[in-house]
């Protein structure tokens, strides 16, 4: 089936600009993840998504950075206002969500990469 | 703070030879742990999980779980040189629904 897809793959923009970015999950997962990845580190976490809802959005970076995801499917999220630092690549993840039980995999996109000029 | 730490490397095995990669974690309630293998420009993708104590084999990877030390390990047996990547190790937060990740050890298969 279909893996997860995110789009634009990659975004160049000004300073102070906006920006959207889609995700799209694997159908019938209910679990949503945003995640930023600057050059050479880790996965830094941004906000989770259990159907429409966001009970943790504790990695947003700012007020600038916000999410919505809608029908329980598609998740976007928004950059306001760019800045420089705000260069990285966005990956967008899903899994089942099953509720209780065991963490289960988070199958990965191919990520937005980002540049702020 | 709940960490997940990792030697970022790079480590540098010979082809053939066993790689072995360690991750300890901070938060004692961590019941899933995962490993994930990113190739440089791509995104992660999953190669082991394991939730009990032990090993847990999958043909050439072996994940090893000691949760009384709260560390995990990745064996890779053969080395090629397409296993050269980022490893990132990735356990479960209280919250059972978040993973929490460390930052990845460079792992680099010579010919």
């Amino acid at each position: 089936g279909a893996g997860v897809s995110q789009s634009p793959s990659n975004k160049v923009t000004e300073k102070g600009k906006d920006v959207e970015l889609r995700c799209d999950p694997i159908s019938g997962h209910t679990a949503l993840y945003w995640y930023r990845q600057s050059l050479g580190q880790g996965l830094e976490f941004l906000i989770y998504f259990q159907g429409n809802s966001a009970p943790d959005k504790s990695g947003l970076p700012s007020d600038r950075f916000s999410a919505e995801r809608t029908g329980g499917s598609v998740s976007t999220l928004t950059i306001q206002r760019t800045q420089q630092e705000d260069s990285a690549v966005y990956l967008c993840a899903s899994s089942l969500g099953l509720p209780g039980g065991l963490q289960e995999t988070q199958y990965f996109g191919p990520g937005t990469r980002l540049l702020v000029l | 703070q709940k960490e997940v730490e990792q030697n970022s490397g790079p480590l540098s095995v010979p082809e053939g030879a066993i790689a072995s990669l360690n991750c300890t974690y901070s938060d004692r309630v961590s019941q899933s742990f995962f490993w994930y293998r990113q190739y440089s420009g791509k995104s992660p993708e999953l190669i082991m999980s394991i939730y009990s104590n032990g090993d847990k084999e999958d043909g050439r990877f072996t994940a090893q779980l000691n949760k009384a030390s709260q560390y995990v390990s990745l064996l890779i047996r053969d080395s090629q040189p397409s296993d050269s990547a980022t490893y990132l190790c990735a356990v479960t937060s209280d919250s059972n629904y978040q993973l929490i990740w460390g930052a990845g050890t460079k792992l680099i298969i010579k010919p």
